[in-house]
């Protein structure tokens, strides 16, 4: 069935360090693919999405592409800051259903 | 609007005991999911609903637990007899999308979780 990978975390960073999450998808047919993020006693919240191959999501300062052919949606942020500290959770959805499948989240770190 | 609004935010209970949580999805919205967040599973979908009626409750662990929309804005998710294992962060979740899917990406909307304690 559909999946996503992430990294391991937690991801550890200084301020102003560059930041790169990793995420593959398995997925059977063209998914869309998500990136939320759930900051600490919140829920999830969208942070950006691609909904086809080649596509680039950015939002806050964060990017990723849409891979098709190393399906993987890896989020990227130039600078990072400590209010970036958070879980980033990676996530797909089907074109023929509505639910949303999501990586075990990775914890990001950021100190001053 | 106030977004997705969920209750009890904590519930500390006794094995045994029945639990209802709660949920209020956004006005206008279409679908509602149930999530269940632990450390050792993640997140995972219990059921979800569309425009009222259950779609797809396979995640559901159990008989123990049961989910309900009664109408566009309200939804509960029970479970009796509650167990240990039950301990998690429940999301409730709701989204729009219209009906066709056609090239839309489903955007879900979480509340903020209600935290249950299974003691």
């Amino acid at each position: 069935g559909d999946s996503v990978t992430q990294m391991e975390g937690p991801v550890t960073l200084s301020e102003e360090a560059f930041l790169t999450i990793n995420c593959t998808y398995t997925a059977t047919g063209y998914p869309s693919l998500f990136w939320y993020v759930q900051y600490p006693g919140e829920g999830l919240q969208l942070l950006l999405k691609a909904t086809k191959a080649d596509d680039k999501g950015s939002n806050k300062g964060f990017e990723a592409t849409y891979r098709k052919e190393t399906t993987s949606f890896h989020l990227e942020k130039g600078s990072v800051q400590v209010s970036d500290s958070a879980v980033y959770f990676c996530a797909l959805s089907e074109w023929n259903t509505d639910k949303l499948i999501f990586g075990t989240g990775t914890r990001l770190q950021v100190f001053p | 609007d106030a977004g997705v609004i969920q209750s009890p935010r904590h519930e500390v209970t006794e094995m045994g005991q029945e639990v209802t949580l709660r949920c209020k999805p956004i006005s206008g919205h279409d679908y509602l999911f149930w999530y269940r967040q632990t450390m050792m599973r993640g997140l995972e979908l219990l059921i979800y609903f569309n425009n009222n009626v259950p779609i797809d409750d396979s995640g559901m662990p159990e008989d123990r637990f049961s989910a309900k929309m009664p109408n566009a804005s309200f939804s509960t998710l029970k479970i009796q007899p509650s167990e240990p294992r039950d301990s998690a962060v429940y999301f409730c979740a709701s989204s729009f999308r219209q009906g066709a899917r056609a090239s839309g990406a489903n955007v879900l909307t979480f509340g903020a979780g209600s935290r249950l304690t299974v003691l």
